[in-house]
Order: structure tokens, then C-alpha cells, then sequence
């Protein structure tokens, strides 16, 4: 199995101060055929199902924000929010789709400082 | 527009089953790969299984595999989750959701209980 590993477990941030969250995935999950990270990130709030943010490493789904980033560089990946908004708190997880299982990493409490 | 909806959840022993189902409805159902993907109180998310669009592809986790069986009607857009010989570690929220670049839609999710 890819294991996906997240960190920090939990992140402290300011209102409107930048918000970054790594992850980095066990082995490639680059797809050569057609140069795509299987990679996505999900925002979960409290009593709610996950929310899809980030697909392809870097895509946003349609209606999200574009202070949501995502990046990628080999097996490392990052999701930064650039200007924290009161309703970014919320755990965030990343997932791999590239082999199954489609493993998740284990999740970023995001919080205000 | 996309709503999916899952239903089935409850308490039930060690040992017991469930069957969990999930109503599909506002988009192509016959289209899309469908996943179950569950929830333990306060932990991470954990990918159960997966199915193909027309049922000819199924994969489960390692944790699952030989207990829990997935299933689909396209006719009902239905999808269901037969779980047998639970444990107390299966204790969770399930999670219906459709596959396409990530998981684009999820439902709210049922509650299942194993304990004596």
C-alpha cells in the first residue's frame, strides 16, 4: 500500500496569515501517460463529509477558492492557503488515487492562533 | 443536483451483520466508479472498497476483504455494502462516494456501531 504521511498533525494560524500543509506519499504516484499526480486534498468539518478542494495535485474543484493552492514536487505534496479565512478551520486530509487501496494521509487539524 | 444518501447503519454485535445502502440520483449513476469509504469516531478516513461502473471491478482494503461484499443495480442507482462477521473495529461512519478525479461527492454518511 502507498502510505501517506501528512504533517504537521496540527497547525496554529492567524486570520488572514498563510496556512501550509505537507504530505508526502511512500512511493510515486506520478502517472506517466499523461504527467499527473494521483493525488488530491480533501477540507472536513465537524459533522460533515469531506469536501474535495484539490484534484491532480494542483487543480481546484470547481468553487473553491483561489486562495486554496496545491503543489507538487516528486513525492512531497503541499496545500497552502494563502490568507486564512474563519472558514478554513477544519482538518484537512490528502489521498492518493494512483493504486489501491486509495490511501489517505492521516489528517491536519487547521486552527486559529 | 449530485445527492447521494446512505442508509442502513445501526448498532449490531461482534460477529453480526449489516447491510449498508446508498441512493444515488442527479447524475449518470451507470457512469461512475462508487466507493465506500469510512470514518472511525475522531480518527482518519480509511478507503473500504470500490466498484466499477457496470460491477465487472471490485477491490477491497485488506481490513475488509472476505467479510464485507459491494454491490451495485444501476436500474435503482443503488449501490450496497453487505457486512458480515464485524468487529468492534469496524465501528465508524460510512461513507458513500463517487469516484471521479478524487472523491467529488460524498454522502453524510451512516453510523455503524459493533458492540456487545
Amino acid at each position: 500500500d502507498i502510505v501517506m504521511t501528512q504533517s504537521p498533525d496540527s497547525l496554529a494560524v492567524s486570520l488572514g496569515e498563510r496556512a501550509t500543509i505537507n504530505c508526502k506519499s511512500s512511493q510515486s504516484v506520478l502517472y506517466s501517460s499523461n504527467n499527473k499526480n494521483y493525488l488530491a486534498w480533501y477540507q472536513q468539518k465537524p459533522g460533515q463529509p469531506p469536501k474535495l478542494l484539490i484534484y491532480w495535485a494542483s487543480t481546484r474543484e470547481s468553487g473553491v477558492p483561489d486562495r486554496f493552492r496545491g503543489s507538487a514536487s516528486g513525492t512531497d505534496f503541499t496545500l497552502t492557503i494563502s490568507s486564512l479565512q474563519a472558514e478554513d478551520v477544519a482538518v484537512y486530509f490528502c489521498q492518493q488515487y494512483y493504486g489501491i487501496p486509495h490511501t489517505f494521509g492521516q489528517g491536519t487539524r487547521l486552527e486559529f492562533k | 443536483q449530485v445527492q447521494l444518501v446512505e442508509s442502513g447503519g445501526g448498532l449490531v454485535k461482534p460477529g453480526g451483520s449489516l447491510r449498508l445502502s446508498c441512493a444515488a440520483s442527479g447524475f449518470n449513476f451507470n457512469d461512475y466508479y462508487m466507493t465506500w469509504i469510512r470514518q472511525a469516531p475522531g480518527k482518519g478516513l480509511e478507503w473500504v472498497s470500490h466498484i466499477s461502473s457496470k460491477g465487472t471491478t471490485i477491490f477491497y482494503a485488506d481490513s475488509v476483504k472476505g467479510r464485507f461484499t459491494i454491490s451495485r443495480d444501476n436500474a435503482k442507482n443503488l449501490v450496497s455494502l453487505q457486512m458480515n462477521s464485524l468487529k468492534a473495529e469496524d465501528t465508524a461512519v460510512y461513507y458513500c462516494a463517487r469516484e471521479a478525479l478524487g472523491y467529488d461527492f460524498w454522502g453524510q454518511g451512516t453510523l455503524v456501531t459493533v458492540s456487545s
